[in-house]
C-alpha cells in the first residue's frame, strides 16, 4: 500500500506570493492533517480536514486555509507569503477508527520564502 | 492548553546500549501519545502509539510506556545500532484525537 504522498518536494517562492501544496492519503484513510515544522516552533497543527470538512484548526493566521476533495486528497493554501513562512510543511493521514489512530506522516513540502 | 517537553534535546550513547528517552506533557486526558522517528530532511516515521487505556506497548528492540497520572512517557531502545540514530519525537493527542501535540524532540547520535 503506497504510503502519504506530497508534492511538490521543494518550493522557492518570493514575499507577497501564494502557493499550494498537495497531499494524497494512504488509501482508504479518511482523516488528513497538517503540520508546520520550522527550527524555532518545531512541529505546529495546522488543521485537520475529515470528509471535506475542516474539524480541527491551529492557531495560525487566516493566510493559511485548505480543503478536502472527494477523494480525501487535501491541498492547503498560504497566501501573501512571508519569510517566517518558509518551513517544512507535512500532511498525515489516519483511518477514522478508534482502534486505528495511527497518524501516518508524507516525506514534507520543504518552502523557502525569499 | 497541552505542553510536551522532551529530555533531554540531545543524547550520544556508544553501540550497543539501552537507552530511555523521556517525554512529559501537562494535560493528563490524552487521548493517546505517539513516537515518531525523523530522519534530517525527512518526514516522520511512527514507531509506537500508546492508547490512553494502556500502559505500554512494544515493537522489535523498542519499548513504550504511559504514566497518565504523572503526565510522562518513556522510550525504551535496547541494544542501540548506529541506525538508531535520528531524532525522536512525542506527541500528544487530547481534545480532538487528531490533533497532536509535539515535543522537541530528542537528538539521538549512536556511536559505532
Amino acid at each position: 500500500k503506497a504510503g502519504v504522498t506530497q508534492t511538490p518536494r521543494y518550493l522557492i517562492k518570493t514575499r507577497g506570493q501564494q502557493v499550494t501544496l498537495s497531499c494524497s492519503p494512504i488509501s482508504g484513510h479518511r482523516s488528513v492533517s497538517w503540520y508546520q515544522q520550522t527550527p524555532g516552533q518545531g512541529l505546529q497543527f495546522l488543521f485537520e480536514y475529515f470528509s471535506e470538512t475542516q474539524r480541527n484548526k491551529g492557531n495560525f493566521p487566516g493566510r493559511f486555509s485548505g480543503r478536502q476533495f472527494s477523494n480525501s486528497r487535501s491541498e492547503m493554501n498560504v497566501s501573501t507569503l512571508e519569510l517566517g513562512d518558509s518551513a517544512l510543511y507535512l500532511c498525515a493521514s489516519s483511518l477514522d477508527s478508534p482502534a486505528q489512530e495511527t497518524q501516518y506522516f508524507g516525506p514534507g513540502t520543504r518552502l523557502l520564502v525569499l | 492548553k497541552q505542553e510536551v517537553t522532551q529530555i533531554p534535546a540531545a543524547l550520544s550513547v556508544p553501540e550497543g546500549e539501552n537507552l530511555v528517552l523521556n517525554c512529559s506533557f501537562t494535560d493528563s486526558a490524552i487521548y493517546n501519545l505517539q513516537w515518531f522517528r525523523q530522519d534530517p530532511g525527512k518526514g516522520l516515521t511512527s514507531l509506537l502509539l500508546i492508547q490512553s487505556s494502556q500502559r505500554e506497548q512494544t515493537s522489535g528492540r523498542l519499548n513504550a510506556s504511559l504514566d497518565k497520572s504523572s503526565g510522562r512517557s518513556t522510550l525504551y531502545i535496547a541494544a542501540s545500532q548506529p541506525g538508531d540514530s535520528a531524532t525522536y519525537l512525542c506527541a500528544a493527542s487530547s481534545g480532538s484525537a487528531r490533533q497532536l501535540t509535539f515535543g522537541s524532540g530528542t537528538q539521538l547520535t549512536v556511536l559505532p
